[in-house]
């Protein structure tokens, strides 16, 4: 079982949807959960960060973490044609630097 | 806004050739990394660097890897003997006391 699991897509949605961006993982170590966004050929984009479980919301972007479940969202509202590009869940352990990645998944959004 | 930042964006080396890459990361940050991404493939971590000294190292990063900070502001990475298979694209991260790390733009490596 991979460590970190991400649908690669693609995914395609109407321009102000709601997205919904979801990661699984195997390792329960893993505490700090961050969604990094990329466009192409370019370098991840630090989005959204959360500690452990709980919701995080800034702006049109809200970070979803399930311990239990070891599972990760990330919601996008409104959704722009701006957003367009591929989303990283990337996650670490206490103690540890070492930044995990999911395969990314690829986003467009239509006008 | 801070930013890392890294050269060159591209480059191109024949197989067997030595390589350098460069980075200048946020100057306030201690935390140092290397990650590369095979065209098609995920993000994988290749070395931390703190307190100028490696502090983790992916399997990856064996002896043909080298990272050091030669100064107050570049971190490189070297890659000896480079091969078809070391062709991806390289980026550099830095981060402060937080968790957080702020990637750089990467620097694509072809190798013919």
């Amino acid at each position: 079982q991979k460590e970190v699991e991400q649908d690669p897509g693609p995914l395609s949605v109407p321009e102000g949807a709601i997205v919904s961006l979801n990661c699984t993982y195997s390792n329960s170590a893993f505490q700090y959960f961050m969604w990094y966004r990329q466009y192409s050929r370019k370098g991840p984009e630090l989005l959204m960060y959360t500690y452990s479980s709980g919701n995080k919301e800034d702006g049109r972007f809200t970070a979803q973490v399930d311990k239990s479940s070891k599972y990760i969202s990330l919601f996008i509202r409104d959704s722009q044609p701006s957003d367009s590009a591929t989303y990283l869940c990337a996650m670490s352990r206490p103690g540890n630097e070492k930044l995990t990645f999911g395969t990314g998944t690829r986003l467009t959004i239509i006008p | 806004e801070p930013e890392v930042t890294q050269t060159p964006s591209h480059q191109v080396t024949q197989m067997g050739q030595e390589v350098i890459l460069r980075c200048v990361p946020i100057s306030n940050h201690l935390y140092f990394y290397w990650y590369r991404q095979i065209l098609g493939q995920k993000v994988e971590f290749l070395v931390s660097f703190y307190n100028n000294e490696i502090s983790e190292k992916s399997e990856i990063f064996d002896d043909q890897f080298s990272v050091e900070r030669p100064d107050g502001s570049n971190f490189t990475l070297k890659i000896r003997s480079t091969k078809l298979e070391d062709s991806a694209m390289y980026f550099c991260a830095s981060s402060g006391q937080e968790v957080q790390q702020y990637f750089g733009p990467g620097t694509r490596l072809t190798v013919t």
